[in-house]
């Protein structure tokens, strides 16, 4: 069946501009998750979904931050203002439940590059 | 907070080595612990995981990871690699219950096979 996907794949944007990025976790899986891969950071978690709810926000960088979830589906992560520091692959993953017992697949990521 | 530490961020081996990655992680409750895979281009891939029972765990492609709870590792194993070994691994925990849910990873191990 289809994994997760992410659009777009690549995102070149000019520094103070806004980026949405875009998740279509597998299909039935009620968790969703947002990580960024950076050099300097390697891997770091942000946010999760159960269903449309997040339950904790801390981990997002800063309030420029935000991300939705409706219908239990899609995803996207709103960067508002963007900063060079942004540049990072984000990316997605989901898993059937939230409760850290449950497999996570990722997705392809989206590679934001802010100029 | 957790944390989780890999020891080598880079390492080349012969075709047929036997190859230990080294995982260290910081947690003093409970926790599930996971090694992903990244192949050149692709995306992030479980490889295993260990939530209770045996601590010697095996995973695809002949990896297997041993968790020692009194030393807080988990490291990585295979007996004898092959090219298509090359990858980044990282090794990730989560805390049960902890609240959050999402994976805390290490910075990665670059591995490279040498033919």
């Amino acid at each position: 069946g289809a994994g997760v996907s992410q659009s777009p794949s690549n995102k070149v944007t000019e520094k103070g501009k806004d980026v949405e990025l875009r998740c279509d976790p597998i299909s039935g899986h009620t968790a969703l998750y947002w990580y960024r891969q950076s050099l300097g950071q390697g891997l770091e978690f942000l946010i999760y979904f159960q269903g449309n709810s997040a339950p904790d926000k801390s981990g997002l960088p800063s309030d420029r931050f935000s991300a939705e979830r409706t219908g239990g589906s899609v995803s996207t992560l709103t960067i508002q203002r963007t900063q060079q520091e942004d540049s990072a692959v984000y990316l997605c993953a989901s898993s059937l439940m939230a409760g850290g017992s449950y497999e996570q697949y990722f997705g392809p990521g989206t590679r934001l590059t802010v100029t | 907070a957790q944390s989780v530490s890999q020891h080598n961020h880079h390492v080349i081996l012969s075709e047929a080595a036997s190859l230990e990655l080294g995982c260290n992680y910081s947690y003093g409750g409970t926790v599930n612990l996971f090694w992903y895979v990244q192949y050149p281009g692709q995306h992030l891939q479980l490889l295993l995981k260990y939530f209770s029972g045996d601590p010697l765990v095996k995973g695809i492609k002949g990896f297997e990871a041993e968790f020692i709870k009194s030393k807080f590792s988990f490291n990585l194993r295979k007996p004898s690699v092959q090219w298509s070994d090359t990858a980044e691994y990282f090794c990730a925990v989560n805390a049960p219950g902890g609240g959050a849910d999402g994976l805390t990873f290490g910075k990665g191990t670059h591995l490279i096979i040498q033919p």
